[in-house]
């Protein structure tokens, strides 16, 4: 069955740290590819996605993502967190093609201290 | 700022109750979607909507009943349920099936307790 892998669940980070979180996914079409963010108290809101072309994905923020198709992999990264990045970070993947249901990994929760 | 909201935010219950939760986007959409987040466990989607028919069930009890009466308002109407219910219910819609770009967007979720 189609699965995401968020392997770091829970990361601390100081203020100016670089960020990258891993994610990694169980099919071998072709996929559609989101990180969503969750800060305290707050709605799930979209990072970015990639749907197709450049692999190198630019979203709100400040953060990035870099699809590897070869790894079945689409790690978030940052190069400088702040606090204000202290959130939980999913990411979800849609098989097209296969369910078409998006499958959630189980999330990481960032700390970023001042 | 969303395009999707919830009510009510918060929800205590008892086992006997009947209670709905409501969801409404205003973000022009036609399908829509139930999903169950607990802690450490990936969001499970529970019902999915589409131009108000019923497409997705994912072998959720039957004390959990959806109603979609248009495009732009969902229902999760509740009764008799477990303590293990308690969880943040969120809701989701997007632009199913127009291409293979669709991207779901979240409401704040009602934080439900269980007692």
């Amino acid at each position: 069955a189609q699965s995401v892998s968020q392997h770091n669940h829970h990361v601390i980070l100081s203020e100016a740290a670089s960020l990258e979180l891993g994610c990694n996914y169980s099919y071998g079409g072709t996929v559609n590819l989101f990180w969503y963010v969750q800060y305290p108290g707050q709605h799930l809101q979209l990072l970015l996605k990639y749907f197709s072309g450049d692999p190198l994905v630019k979203g709100i923020k400040g953060f990035e993502a870099e699809f590897i198709k070869s790894k079945f992999s689409f790690n978030l990264r940052k190069p400088s967190v702040q606090w204000s990045d202290t959130a939980e970070y999913f990411c979800a993947v849609r098989a097209l093609g296969n369910t078409d249901k998006l499958i959630f990994g189980t999330g990481t929760r960032l700390q970023v201290f001042p | 700022e969303t395009g999707v909201t919830q009510t009510p935010r918060h929800l205590v219950m008892g086992m006997t109750n009947k209670k709905s939760l409501k969801c409404e986007q205003h973000l022009g959409h036609n399908a829509m979607y139930w999903y169950k987040q607990s802690a450490k466990k990936p969001l499970e989607l529970m019902f999915v909507y589409n131009f108000k028919e019923q497409t997705e069930n994912n072998s959720v009890p039957s004390r959990f009943s959806p109603e979609c009466p248009n495009s732009s308002h969902l229902f999760l109407h509740l009764h008799t349920l477990q303590p293990e219910d308690s969880a943040l219910y969120l809701c989701a819609s997007s632009s199913a099936g127009t291409s293979n770009r669709e991207t779901q967007y979240f409401g704040p979720g009602t934080r439900l307790l269980v007692l």
